[in-house]
């Protein structure tokens, strides 16, 4: 199975602020790599997919990059609405996997 | 607009059974991979198992194989769940998702399966 590995688990921001987040898979995936955002009591929406694909309807200031093992997920000027749970999740092989999440506080 | 509404959770004991389903709407059901995803509760998302546009393939996490089956009617729009050997660690919010090229892009509201004695 893959692992995927996302750092850090928690981090604190301010509005305004540019975030990253990593995301490193335990075997190459290629470009197949997603992203969700999940807010308390909510289901996850689709951010980007394969590795820096916009869904539609995500805001320009939500960039992703990476391929082979090790993925970004940038926030360009943080917005009250952003604070949330992360997840990246590989669709390279099944068992499709996700990482641990990261906290947006 | 796409819609997903699951139902069928509920509390039930260890050893005991239950069904999930998931009602679609808003798209063309039959065109679409569709995936059953879990979250316990404080903790991360969990992808449990996946069917084919038509059915003909479905694949599981290993946990759940031979316990779970994964199933789907199109002519009903509806994606299934059927849990058996339920055991106290499956107790999670179990949300259907729609799959294109192996992202979840449209998820339903979840459903919670709490399985204790």
């Amino acid at each position: 199975d893959i692992q995927m590995t996302q750092s850090p688990s928690s981090l604190s921001a301010f509005v305004g602020d540019r975030v990253t987040i990593t995301c490193r898979a335990s075997q190459y995936i290629g470009s197949y790599l997603n992203w969700y955002q999940q807010k308390p009591g909510r289901a996850p929406n689709l951010l980007i997919f394969s590795t820096s694909t916009l869904y539609t309807g995500v805001p320009s200031r939500f960039t992703g990059s990476g391929s082979g093992t090790d993925f970004t997920l940038t926030i360009n000027s943080l917005q009250l609405e952003d604070f949330a749970t992360y997840y990246c999740q590989q669709s390279y092989s099944t068992p499709l996997t996700f990482g641990g999440g990261t906290e947006v506080e | 607009e796409v819609q997903l509404v699951e139902t069928g959770g509920g509390l039930v004991q260890p050893g005991g059974s239950l069904r999930l389903s998931c009602v679609a709407s808003g798209f063309t059901f039959s065109g679409f991979w569709m995936t059953w995803v879990r979250q316990a509760p404080g903790k991360g998302l969990e992808w449990v198992a996946n069917i084919k546009k038509d059915g003909s393939e479905k694949y599981y996490l290993d946990s759940v194989k031979g316990r779970f089956a994964i199933s789907r009617d199109n002519a009903k729009n509806s994606l299934y769940l059927q849990m058996n050997s339920l055991r106290v660690d499956d107790t999670a919010v179990y949300y259907c998702a729609r799959s294109v090229e192996g992202a979840f892009d449209s998820w339903g509201q979840g459903t919670l399966v709490t399985v204790s004695s």
